[in-house]
């Protein structure tokens, strides 16, 4: 297996425009979850999937971030508009079942500047 | 609030000698707890997992010890080695709650010197 996919693996744009990241997660794995990463707060959760539902999204900083899972094989992280506050490594991660004491898997994540 | 703490930032050892990397929680729930470590440009990978139920797991160079009643572990490799450098983090999940998700520490970048 390839392992959790994102992409782009970098993403520089202005502020004020809509930024998609994207997620690819392990074949049969059902859990999805989106982290960002930044020197102040580490990683953050911000939303996460179980079988492509959203569970628990209270990670996610304002109504300008949005993230859907349409099937289970993808997942996109959506900031509209975006801001230089956004910049930060934005991670995907997924694992086999609930999340219950188990480790989960990571992409390589993508690196979002936003200037 | 950070629930997951690491509180030193960065540990230099040099080659041979152990490594100790430590990492205090403050949510009783967390029933099962994880380190990570994580390359430059790379995803953080999975390293060693310890539940509440014991209190040390080791695997090959890799120990971790887990003190419920202080709500602290830690991680010891020995011996080090110069690959070993990286930022290792600290994650913890409450499992018993249902749908259980890794709350992280900061990270603590360990520098390993020959």
């Amino acid at each position: 297996d390839a392992g959790v996919i994102q992409s782009p693996r970098h993403e520089v744009t202005e502020m004020g425009q809509e930024v998609t990241l994207r997620c690819k997660p392990i074949s049969g794995h059902n859990s999805l979850f989106w982290y960002r990463q930044t020197m102040m707060r580490g990683l953050e959760l911000l939303i996460y999937f179980n079988n492509n539902v959203p569970i628990d999204d209270s990670g996610m900083p304002e109504d300008r971030f949005s993230a859907k899972m349409p099937n289970a094989s993808f997942s996109t992280l959506k900031i509209q508009p975006s801001e230089p506050r956004d910049s930060a490594v934005y991670f995907c991660a997924s694992t086999t079942n609930r999340g219950m004491n188990t480790e989960a898997f990571f992409g390589q994540g993508t690196r979002l500047t936003v200037v | 609030d950070q629930q997951v703490k690491q509180n030193s930032p960065s540990l230099r050892v040099q080659e041979g000698r152990i490594s100790i990397l430590n990492c205090d929680y403050t949510n009783s729930m967390f029933d099962y707890f994880l380190w990570y470590k994580k390359y430059p440009a790379e995803g953080p990978t999975f390293l060693i997992s310890i539940s509440s139920i014991k209190d040390k797991n080791e695997d090959g160079r890799f120990t971790v010890f887990l003190n419920k009643s202080a709500k602290h572990l830690s991680l010891h490799i020995v011996p080090s080695q110069p690959g070993d450098s990286a930022v290792y983090f600290c994650a913890a999940s409450a499992g018993k709650s249902g749908y259980s998700t890794l709350t992280f520490g900061k990270g603590t970048m360990l520098l390993v010197s020959p």
